[in-house]
């Protein structure tokens, strides 16, 4: 039982560039959430999905997207990458909408 | 207010308590949350408290909730240097008119900092 796995780790894009940052769940859960880390500004909440093909903004949602196409993976899209998206990445799960999350370990992101 | 807001830093010598506040905004949030991460790590739920209790305790970790006031505490007795971490606390943000999506509105976080 891995909980939430986030890949990579580590990335440094170009201004321009794209990427996709990998979550996948194996709690079955059916929440899923990605936030955004900055130092000193807590955790803000870019997009989020309620179940398969389901998606919804969240407080930060400009420059990404997202698809949820199976309970499993939630990839969030970065579509020319700018300097402000330079940050920590976060996926969560939860199995229902009160029980608290399961968090991944984080992509670090810099884009230069 | 709209924001979630706690302290950003705490120093405490080890084997003494630590307490760590936050307002929240919303009185009719259902749970509140307090969430651990260490250095390089995501975030993992610590403790939590539904809103018709004052009081939890967990071992080591009391909770407290002053709805009067909207806010909450985490006390942490005989701190020890691996309480070192960054504190958040969290609670449910509904839009208005829809129905609970699980979203969650993170405070700015409390570093402990535990001195031995």
């Amino acid at each position: 039982n891995a909980g939430v796995t986030q890949t990579p780790k580590f990335r440094i894009l170009k201004i321009g560039q794209s990427m996709t940052l990998q979550c996948t769940q194996d709690m079955n859960h059916n929440y899923m959430y990605w936030y955004r880390q900055d130092p000193g500004m807590g955790l803000k909440l870019i997009y989020y999905s309620v179940g398969a093909g389901i998606t919804d903004k969240g407080e930060v949602p400009n420059g990404y997207n997202v698809s949820r196409s199976t309970t499993e993976d939630f990839p969030l899209r970065l579509e020319l990458a700018a300097p402000s998206q330079t940050s920590v990445y976060f996926c969560a799960s939860s199995p229902t909408e009160d029980y608290g999350y399961t968090f991944g370990s984080g992509t670090r992101l810099t884009v230069v | 207010g709209e924001d979630v807001e706690q302290s950003l830093f705490l120093s405490v010598r080890e084997g003494d308590s630590s307490v760590i506040n936050c307002t929240y905004t919303d009185s009719s949030s259902t749970y509140l949350y307090w969430y651990k991460q260490e250095p390089g790590a995501g975030l993992q739920l610590l403790t939590y408290i539904f809103s018709n209790m004052d009081m939890k305790q967990d071992q080591r970790l009391t909770v407290l909730l002053n709805k009067k006031d909207k806010h909450l505490s985490l006390r942490i007795a005989d701190t020890q240097t691996g309480d070192s971490a960054i504190y958040f606390c969290a609670e449910p943000r509904r839009d208005h008119g829809s129905s609970n999506t699980g979203k969650l509105i993170f405070g700015q976080g409390t570093t402990l900092q535990v001195k031995p």
